[in-house]
């Protein structure tokens, strides 16, 4: 079965600094697609970055960047600069093309004034 | 262009009734997910509908059930409420796969009392 993993429940930095958050997945196929989702306090989640597996090249978006492993099944997410803004939860999530999508449990992140 | 919208906000419900959600997606998606949100058991997927036809369902029992109509608004069904059922039903749409970026709605905050 395939699984996705967050292993950091919680997280708190201080603002301006850089923090990474890791997702680590098990899947025997070889096409798939991999997102970092975010869901601030009491608003709507929002899609931070996708990637897509056969592309080597990690995916960035201004401040949030990823380190996509694929050998080693990882996908963390890095935000440069972090801002009081970031303050929510993250979701790493994993589909195969037409397949179910699997969430992780979702890193609780606080940034720090 | 709207975003992702859901109706109701919030709704309290008593065991074992039945209770319908709305969600209208985006303009020109096509593909509508719904999702379970609790503190214990994280984000689930529950069911992808597409042109009318369900594509793709998660591990739920028969109780849920949905259906999405020509003009891609979709609807869920939950029957015979549990007190387990209480919890965040999130819609999202993306353009024809869930692979593709998904745009959430603001949920539906269910409790069954």
């Amino acid at each position: 079965a395939q699984t996705v993993t967050q292993s950091q429940p919680e997280m708190s930095v201080q603002e301006a600094e850089t923090v990474t958050l890791s997702c680590t997945y098990d899947t025997s196929e070889n096409n798939y697609y991999l997102f970092w989702y975010k869901q601030p306090p009491s608003r709507q989640m929002i899609l931070v970055i996708r990637q897509e597996a056969y592309k080597q090249q990690n995916a960035t978006e201004n401040r949030f960047s990823v380190n996509f492993q694929k050998a080693a099944k990882s996908f963390s997410l890095k935000i440069s600069d972090s801002q009081l803004g970031d303050t929510a939860m993250y979701f790493c999530a994993f589909i195969v093309r037409d397949d179910k999508i699997i969430f992780g449990k979702g890193t609780r992140l606080h940034i720090l004034p | 262009k709207a975003g992702v919208t859901q109706t109701p906000r919030y709704l309290i419900k008593t065991r074992g009734q039945q209770v319908t959600l709305s969600c209208s997606p985006i303009s020109g998606h096509r593909s509508v997910s719904w999702y379970q949100q609790t503190p214990g058991q994280g984000l689930q997927f529950l069911f992808e509908y597409f042109s009318e036809t369900q594509r793709n369902k998660g591990n739920f029992p028969g109780r849920f059930s949905g259906r999405q109509f020509s003009n891609s608004r979709s609807e869920m069904n939950v029957s015979t409420l549990e007190l387990g059922d209480s919890a965040l039903y999130l819609c999202a749409s993306s353009s024809y796969r869930v692979s593709d970026e998904q745009y959430f709605g603001p949920g539906t905050r269910l409790t069954v009392t």
